[in-house]
């Protein structure tokens, strides 16, 4: 089955450590994207990567970090700078980047962080 | 900056009654993506809209787009428990993609 996984589903932290959100799809995309969902709102981009080794800040890259060593890999590093972590975060991917070509998206299923 | 605004933020209804979101613009959008979000789920990709004045239909969802592509509505017929969900717009201006806040859908029971 083609798709975009995400692990785990729910993640509790203390405050003050910082946490890896993993992120993993087979569906060969270029493009991969790290939103932040709180409840009630819309969808915030945190980081997007465009291609192996290269990705951008979204509107709210503050007290996180990716990586984006394999094409098929996007973990989502929240540090302990980051002042409100607790959230649902998603992962997508799309054939190219969807700013550029109005790509869709296809998500996975989420993680959930509470960091108390 | 840009904005795609989204109203109305919830809608009640009662089974069998319809259901419209509208997506407003601050800007031209190239082209305006829908999803659907089922509680406690993950964004779905429903559908794109490229040309202006473009309705399409997918059984009881109808989706526009308007003639100055600044504005998107999705409208649902007679809506049913397996439509209960958020549904977001995604408008594409100047190589962003804006994320409208989404309209819930709740059915009445």
């Amino acid at each position: 089955d083609g798709g975009i996984t995400q692990s785990p589903k729910y993640l509790f932290r203390k405050e003050g450590q910082n946490v890896t959100l993993s992120c993993e799809q087979n569906l060969n995309h270029d493009a991969m994207y790290w939103y932040r969902q709180d409840p009630g709102q819309g969808l915030r981009l945190i980081y997007y990567s465009q291609i192996v080794n290269d990705f951008q800040k979204g509107d709210i890259a503050e007290g996180y970090s990716v990586s984006r060593e394999k094409k098929e890999s996007f973990p989502l590093t929240v540090t302990s700078a980051q002042k409100n972590p607790t959230a649902f975060y998603l992962c997508a991917s799309s054939i190219g980047v969807s700013s550029f070509g109005g790509y869709e998206q296809y998500f996975g299923p989420g993680t959930r962080l509470t960091v108390t | 900056g840009q904005q795609v605004m989204q109203i109305p933020q919830y809608q009640h209804v009662q089974e069998g009654e319809d259901f419209t979101t509208y997506c407003n613009s601050s800007t031209t959008l190239s082209n305006i993506q829908w999803y659907k979000q089922r509680p406690g789920g993950h964004p779905v990709f429903l559908i794109q809209l490229v040309k202006s004045g473009e309705v399409k239909k997918q059984k009881r969802l109808t989706f526009q787009f308007g003639e100055a592509k600044k504005n998107s509505s999705l409208h649902i017929t007679a809506t049913q428990t397996t439509d209960v969900g958020t549904y977001f717009c995604a408008g594409l201006s100047n190589y962003q993609l804006i994320w409208g806040a989404g309209t819930k859908l709740i059915i009445k029971p």
